[in-house]
């Protein structure tokens, strides 16, 4: 099946720093989504990329659909306590239906204060 | 509009009991997924259902079991639990046909089995 590979599995960061975050994957996907999952909570959709060489801002979220149609990254600047939490990518190839949908592992950020 | 919404927040069953859980979706959309996540696993796709119809299945045991109502509204079953089935159990909702990808999830349902 197909595999996703997030990084950083976890990232301890400062207030205000920015962060960067990506996933690879072996196969080509159409769709790249980010989610956040606070603890507790279901995952929340952030941003959603439909076109390789995208770049779709969300507020101070940044996340970029590569190329090769295998990556996408997602930036945050000037990160704050909120932002604490799991980010989740998705690849998902259209009309694949929900499983059609392959998540990373998820990144936990983490900010000290 | 109102989100997914997943019913109980909470779960304690004890191995060999069943449990069913359920979940809303939002308003209009018509497919409802239904994924299982766990710390060492991740999320895990179970199925996902659009107009009543089973459309696609996850690698999971027969144990594991939904349906979808004419409301769109969606339940799922788990019969003989394990000790493993402890996990949070998301359901997400969609409005695409066939896409699934742009998915709204639920809160979930946290199951612990003792």
């Amino acid at each position: 099946g197909q595999q996703l590979n997030q990084s950083p599995q976890s990232m301890f960061i400062q207030e205000g720093e920015d962060v960067s975050m990506n996933c690879t994957s072996s196969s080509i996907f159409n769709t790249w989504l980010w989610y956040k999952q606070d603890p507790g909570e279901g995952p929340v959709l952030l941003i959603a990329l439909y076109k390789a060489g995208e770049l779709t801002s969300n507020g101070r979220l940044t996340a970029q659909f590569g190329i090769t149609r295998k990556d996408s990254f997602l930036n945050i600047s000037a990160s704050i306590p909120s932002d604490v939490g799991i980010y989740f990518c998705a690849g998902a190839i259209t009309g694949g239906g929900a499983d059609g949908l392959t998540f990373g592992k998820g990144t936990h950020l983490i900010i000290q204060p | 509009k109102a989100g997914v919404t997943q019913t109980p927040r909470y779960l304690i069953k004890t191995r060999g009991q069943q449990v069913t859980l359920s979940c809303s979706p939002i308003s209009g959309h018509r497919s409802v997924s239904w994924y299982q996540q766990t710390p060492g696993q991740g999320l895990q796709f179970l199925f996902e259902y659009f107009s009543e119809t089973q459309r696609n299945k996850g690698n999971f045991p027969g144990r594991f079991s939904g349906r979808q109502f004419s409301n769109s509204r969606s339940e799922m079953n788990v019969s003989t639990l394990e000790l493993g089935d402890s996990a949070l159990y998301l359901c997400a909702s969609s409005s695409a046909a066939g896409g699934g990808e742009k998915l709204f999830f639920g809160s979930g349902t946290q199951l612990s089995v003792l």
